[in-house]
């Protein structure tokens, strides 16, 4: 079976600083990664996926994360934060054959400071 | 496009009582998902549909847990009965495939407090 562990619970910043959340998994087969977003009172939204190809993925508003398979991690980072990013950030794993079903970590709280 | 609805929102109720929520998958989705997210800790798959098939119902508690999707499209969870531990929010989720690299649609959850 497949686990994910983000090591930062809460992570607090300053607007315009950069931030790095950090998201690692274990699993025995080739899988696919994730970051979704839960802002208050919203269901969770896709913010970027590692499907194959290129390690480094971006979303549209400036996210990206880094696939490295030696380290098994799947950080996401952004270089200069806004008020609007502050919200829980979840990282997860589906196995390559088990398409769509995600195993969750426990979460990162992002709260931006002006 | 209409995404995932949810009803209801919200619930209390006191232990041992039963409760059912409901969801409205995306038009067209097979997949659908329910997922169980307890105050600071990250959703944990329950049950998943294609259509209104069970492919994966081995983290229910199916002592007290139940869910249905009979003509696979809508989808109804039921707690009975509850027990304080349950309290949480439970979000449904669907996608357009069951395997591949479908992407995951969530409704708001429907948050459950038991007294």
């Amino acid at each position: 079976a497949q686990s994910v562990t983000q090591l930062d619970s809460q992570v607090p910043v300053f607007e315009e600083a950069p931030v790095e959340l950090r998201c690692n998994y274990s699993s025995s087969v080739s899988v696919y990664l994730f970051w979704y977003v839960q802002y208050p009172n919203q269901g969770l939204q896709l913010l970027l996926k590692y499907l194959s190809g290129s390690t480094l993925v971006e979303s549209i508003n400036g996210f990206e994360a880094e696939f490295n398979k030696s380290q098994t991690s799947f950080h996401l980072r952004k270089p200069s934060v806004h008020i609007s990013d502050t919200a829980e950030y979840f990282c997860a794993v589906s196995k390559e054959t088990s398409g769509s079903r995600l195993t969750f970590g426990e979460g990162t709280q992002l709260t931006v400071n002006p | 496009e209409a995404g995932v609805a949810q009803s209801p929102r919200y619930k209390i109720i006191e232990k041992r009582q039963s409760v059912a929520f409901w969801c409205n998958p995306i038009s067209g989705h097979a997949t659908l998902y329910w997922y169980q997210q307890i105050l600071g800790q990250g959703p944990k798959l329950l049950i998943q549909f294609q259509n209104n098939g069970v492919v994966d119902d081995s983290q229910l508690p199916k002592d007290r847990f139940s869910a249905e999707r009979l003509k696979g499209v809508d989808s109804t969870l039921k707690i009975q009965p509850a027990k304080l531990e349950d309290s949480a929010v439970y979000l449904c989720a669907s996608s357009s495939r069951l395997l591949g690299t479908g992407e995951l649609f969530f409704g708001e959850g429907s948050r459950l407090t038991v007294l």
